[in-house]
């Protein structure tokens, strides 16, 4: 079946700092791709998604693009800050699932100032 | 738009009484999710409707939980009887289409006594 993998957390970075969170899928046909932010005490909201491969997400900053030949959605920010600190989560749905979504585990991210 | 909407935010109940978590979805929207969130399990799809009807229950634990959609603006998932083990952060989402973004709930934060 469908899955998502990312890296394993949690990451913890000084403000400014590159940041890179790896994310990898397992799926037939063509995903759509997402990057979903957790604060903390709050609900999940969409940060970046891709649709189609070789597309770039782009939001607040971070990038993910959608690499059909590594199967790969990797978060990038070149220069985080401490208001960044939250879970990360890589998502993928397809067409042919009616919208379920398929999670990943998520990583947790602190930014120190 | 006010965002996808759920209610109560908290719920503290002992053990054997009935829970009901209610949502109400994004004006428009055609799908709707009901997750939960626990740390060692994380992210978990228990249902999700496409107008008005259960597509995949798959999710649900156990014939303890039941979820209903009787309109386009309003979803509720019962628990009854409650467990321990059930204490957990449930989401609700809702998304215009089945590759959409999903748009979450605020969630609610169930302790079962």
């Amino acid at each position: 079946g469908d899955s998502v993998t990312q890296m394993e957390g949690p990451v913890t970075l000084s403000e400014e700092a590159f940041l890179t969170i790896n994310c990898t899928y397992t799926a037939t046909g063509y995903p759509s791709l997402f990057w979903y932010v957790q604060y903390p005490g709050e609900g999940l909201q969409l940060l970046l998604k891709a649709t189609k491969a070789d597309d770039k997400g782009s939001n607040k900053g971070f990038e993910a693009t959608y690499r059909k030949e590594t199967t790969s959605f990797h978060l990038e920010k070149g220069s985080v800050q401490v208001s960044d600190s939250a879970v990360y989560f890589c998502a993928l749905v397809k067409g042919t699932s009616y919208g379920k979504l398929t999670f990943g585990q998520g990583t947790i991210l602190t930014v120190h100032p | 738009d006010a965002g996808v909407i759920q209610s109560p935010r908290h719920e503290v109940t002992e053990m054997g009484q009935e829970v009901t978590l209610r949502c109400k979805p994004i004006s428009g929207h055609d799908y709707l999710f009901w997750y939960r969130q626990t740390m060692m399990r994380g992210l978990e799809l228990l249902i999700y409707f496409n107008n008005n009807v259960p597509i995949d229950d798959s999710g649900m634990p156990e014939d303890r939980f039941s979820a209903k959609m009787p309109n386009a603006s309003f979803s509720t998932l019962k628990i009854q009887p409650s467990e321990p083990r059930d204490s957990a952060v449930y989401f609700c989402a809702s998304s215009k289409g089945a590759r959409e973004t999903q748009y979450f709930g605020p969630g609610t934060r169930l302790l079962v006594l």
